[in-house]
């Protein structure tokens, strides 16, 4: 079964800086989506940025980029000049392309950012 | 293009009782998903809808059950609630075929119960 875990239940960063998200999973499959969404205070889940397994250029969005390392099963969130906006639960996420099958997510990590 | 409505958004209901949640997805998504939140368990998936079938069922018991009508619309219902059932429920839309699947998920805002 696949499995998706972040390690860091909460960070902090100061504003403007660069903070990275970890992310590790473990999965048989060669063909899988990941994600990372963003759930800020109002709860709704927002899809921060996606990685399709069988690229291997690191998808980027703007001040969010990840680091995608198939081989390791790793997938971390940058995120760049960070903003007070920025500030929300992130949880990295997998879905199958083979199976039609649900998304597996991690436990997240509550991401602070001080002024 | 309007994103995925979850009615209703807040709700209170009492032990024993049974609730219904709806969801429209985006238009064009098929597949519609529901998942439940809570600080203990995290995310959990309930089950998954396509072409008015169930395609797929995490591990609730049978006091959860949902359908999806021919317009993609789906509801879920949770029957005989229990204090545990608290929680927020997110229904997530998605493009899917038959022989297919979209590569984006998208969440409603969620449905909040509460469970007294």
């Amino acid at each position: 079964a696949q499995t998706v875990t972040q390690s860091q239940p909460e960070m902090s960063v100061q504003e403007a800086e660069t903070v990275t998200l970890s992310c590790t999973y473990d999965t048989s499959e060669s063909d899988y989506y990941l994600f990372w969404y963003k759930q800020p205070p109002s709860r709704q889940m927002i899809l921060v940025i996606r990685q399709e397994a069988y690229k291997q250029q690191n998808a980027t969005e703007n001040r969010f980029s990840v680091n995608f390392q198939k081989a390791a099963k790793s997938f971390s969130l940058k995120i760049s000049d960070s903003q007070l906006g920025d500030a929300a639960m992130y949880f990295c996420a997998y879905r199958s392309a083979i199976r039609y099958d649900k998304i597996i997510f991690g436990k997240g990590t509550r991401l602070h950012i001080l002024p | 293009k309007a994103g995925v409505t979850q009615t209703p958004r807040y709700l209170i209901k009492t032990r024993g009782q049974q609730v219904t949640l709806s969801c429209s997805p985006i238009s064009g998504h098929g597949s519609v998903s529901w998942y439940q939140q809570t600080p203990g368990q995290g995310l959990q998936f309930l089950f998954e809808y396509f072409s008015e079938t169930q395609r797929n069922k995490g591990n609730f018991p049978g006091r959860f059950s949902g359908r999806q009508f021919s317009n993609s619309r789906s509801e879920m219902n949770v029957s005989t609630l229990e204090l545990g059932d608290s929680a927020l429920y997110l229904c997530a839309s998605s493009y899917r075929t038959l022989s297919s699947s979209g590569n984006t998920i998208y969440f409603g805002e969620g449905s909040w119960l509460t469970v007294v």
